[in-house]
């Protein structure tokens, strides 16, 4: 099973918008609704920012949403501030016999 | 709230079998809405989901293909908490692992972790 890809960095300025992809195929982003996204800052455990592609849990702030369009997933960033400086990893459902398969990940830097 | 406490030993010797245990409070390890996740993370491997046990009726479990011939993921009722079990390991299984609750039903995502533990494999 392969990771889904992402792209290694993505950055901009504080208030600016960024969308980080994460390309998969149709046995796991383009075959389900269960894409997740999880934020790592150094030395924590990844949180969860989005599941089933643009839902948000209690307490996490609106500008971070999710989209898919066919094997890809987006998560946009909007409003960018220095705390959203981390890496951001994305994750599906894959009809394989491995359930999960995580993204290659993201750092995000805030210029 | 619910909390994930990992514990186990942060160094093993090749071949031997690395041993963790995730203590669940908040949550029951036989809720029949939740999974127990083991996952890893490493520099050359990234974040690596290795398994997961969970209570439908029966228990059941589901297990990475890479690790699916050295892996055991077990409850443990009595303490609430589960276990990650990973025989003849090599340096490549060096890495953080994490144990992670699954909200379970017609989704898959991760909404709870533990902190991670880094285990080391080496002589």
């Amino acid at each position: 099973q392969s990771a889904l890809t992402q792209p290694a960095s993505v950055s901009g300025s504080p208030g600016q918008s960024i969308t980080i992809s994460c390309a998969g195929t149709s046995s796991d982003v383009g075959g389900w609704n269960y894409v997740s996204w999880y934020q790592q800052h150094p030395g924590k455990a990844p949180k969860l920012m989005i599941y089933d592609v643009s839902y948000r849990p209690s307490g996490v702030s609106n500008r971070f949403s999710g989209s898919k369009s066919g094997n890809t997933a987006s998560l946009t960033i909007s409003g960018l501030q220095a705390e959203d400086e981390a890496d951001y990893y994305c994750s599906s459902y894959t009809s394989s016999s491995t359930v999960y398969v995580f993204g290659t990940g993201s750092k995000v830097t805030v210029l | 709230q619910v909390q994930l406490q990992q514990s186990g030993p942060g160094l093993v010797k090749p071949s031997q079998t690395l041993s963790l245990t995730c203590a669940i409070s908040g949550d029951s390890v036989s809720s029949t809405s939740s999974a127990w996740n083991w996952i890893r993370q490493s520099p050359s491997r990234g974040l690596e989901w290795l398994g997961r046990t969970y209570f439908e009726s029966k228990w059941g479990s589901d297990y990475a293909v890479s690790v699916k011939s050295r892996i055991t993921i077990n409850p443990d009722t009595s303490k609430n908490q589960f276990s990650l079990q990973l025989n003849s390991v090599t340096p490549e299984d060096t890495a953080v692992y994490y144990c992670a609750r699954e909200a379970q039903g017609a989704t898959y995502y991760m909404d709870v972790w533990g902190k991670g533990t880094t285990v080391t494999v080496s002589s």
